[in-house]
């Protein structure tokens, strides 16, 4: 199905500590998002990329997040000092245009900020 | 308010039985996707529709731009089948291809 690889699967960090996550995108896919899903099961929104471009972040991703998609490495989600409330599961996905396209799902990086 | 109402919230099915999950949309829809979510929680894609109906295997979904809403039939259900769904959507007028999730609906087949 999806060749969306994330790393790592698992995060443990305390609260304070920086937490990164990476993602390599399917091939020949330019656009990418990061979402959040939370043990509620909501599906946040963060930031998506187009190439090295930012299209669209919410306002979180600007003050606590950071995230970058460079070109030939892997995309980055950072969050700059982790809450408690941010253990998630982190979902990138990728897609080959920015709307009117399926997207596909990486198996997300499970954070726990303890 | 939610743009994307899933339902129903859980769903408990006896192995070859069948039923259906629906999402009505309160805002004008471009296309949606139906995924699955298995328990280590990755989203593996079912469908995507831009409108009309589709048919995978045991799987049909439906979506109807017009009156807002998407269908999901699930027929002789299998232990396998068992996790939670999700529709996601993306509003006419977006431009970056952002999707919004319904509140998932958690299958569970039983013997």
């Amino acid at each position: 199905n999806s060749k969306v690889i994330q790393t790592p699967r698992y995060l443990v960090k305390g609260q304070g500590q920086k937490a990164k996550m990476r993602c390599i995108p399917e091939k020949g896919h330019p656009v990418v998002f990061w979402y959040q899903q939370n043990k509620n099961n909501e599906f946040k929104f963060l930031i998506n990329f187009q190439n090295q471009e930012v299209l669209q972040q919410i306002d979180m991703t600007e003050k606590r997040f950071s995230a970058e998609c460079p070109s030939n490495s892997p995309c980055s989600l950072e969050i700059q000092s982790s809450e408690a409330g941010d253990s998630a599961l982190y979902l990138c996905a990728s897609s080959l245009r920015g709307r009117d396209t399926e997207v596909f799902f990486g198996k997300g990086t499970r954070l726990t900020v303890v | 308010g939610d743009q994307v109402e899933q339902s129903p919230s859980a769903l408990s099915l006896h192995e070859g039985t069948g039923s259906a999950l629906r999402c009505n949309f309160t805002t004008t829809m471009r296309a949606v996707q139906w995924f699955q979510q298995n328990s280590r929680g990755s989203l593996i894609n079912l469908f995507y529709l831009a409108s009309g109906t589709k048919e995978n295997g045991r799987l049909k979904s439906t979506f109807n731009s017009k009156e807002s809403y998407s269908t999901l039939h699930i027929r002789d259900a299998q232990l396998e089948d068992s996790g939670t769904y999700f529709c996601a959507a993306a509003p006419t007028g977006a431009n970056t291809g952002k999707l919004t999730f319904g509140h998932g609906t958690i299958l569970r087949v039983h013997p």
